[in-house]
């Protein structure tokens, strides 16, 4: 079984640039979740999607912070513009729906110089 | 914002020793899940704990729950060093919105 794929796994940036990530999920899982992990913290949550709609985004920086998962699939994450404390690991995990075991893919490291 | 609130931060043992990290919450769960991070990587789901059970085993890993003091331990018996790693807990209210603890860096020496 395939797992949770993202893309890039590095990103180098300037403040004030834009930059996005991109995930999909293991098929056939309905729900999808960002998470944002600073280093020596744990993950936090950004977003969860169920399908394509938003489940919770309440710690989404939405001035500068969005994601989309339009076909219930795939997802993009994108932060416009980049901030030196956006610096991090961008993590997407995915579950079944109705399951509580989520499946985390490698993540996108990012730097903002 | 963190949910759960592990100790110790780190913690380096000899091999063949037991392993025990705590995770303390804030407010009442659905379950409890602890995963594993290697360096660079993603999370790895290790076991999953219900709101409604003290205690429950996979292989070398025993997990307990108290409800009333909002706390779980992990306890890796007879630690090898490829469980060098860092330990989550996470919490779920019952929304599969799950909330993860700052960590536990276990280093286990050969």
């Amino acid at each position: 079984e395939a797992g949770v794929a993202q893309s890039p796994r590095y990103k180098i940036i300037e403040k004030r640039q834009s930059v996005a990530f991109w995930c999909n999920p293991i098929s056939g899982h309905a729900t999808l979740y960002w998470y944002q992990q600073i280093l020596g913290q744990g993950p936090k949550l950004l977003i969860q999607f169920q399908n394509n709609g938003v489940v919770d985004d309440s710690q989404l920086p939405k001035d500068r912070f969005s994601a989309e998962r339009l076909k219930g699939v795939d997802s993009t994450l994108k932060i416009q513009p980049a901030k030196l404390e956006d610096s991090a690991v961008y993590l997407c995990a995915s579950s079944l729906q109705g399951a509580e075991k989520l499946f985390f893919g490698s993540g996108t490291q990012l730097s903002v110089l | 914002s963190q949910q759960g609130e592990e100790d110790p931060q780190a913690l380096s043992i000899q091999e063949g020793e037991n392993a025990t990290m705590n995770c303390s919450y804030k407010t009442s769960i659905n379950n409890l899940q602890w995963y594993r991070q290697n360096s660079g990587r993603g999370l790895v789901h290790l076991i999953l704990i219900r709101s409604n059970e003290r205690e429950k085993h996979s292989g070398r890993l025993r997990v307990t729950l108290d409800t009333s003091k909002k706390s779980s331990s992990l306890l890796i018996t007879a630690s090898r060093a490829a469980d060098t790693a860092s330990y989550f807990c996470a919490t779920d209210s019952g929304t599969y919105k799950y909330i993860f603890g700052t960590g536990t860096r276990l280093k286990v020496l050969a």
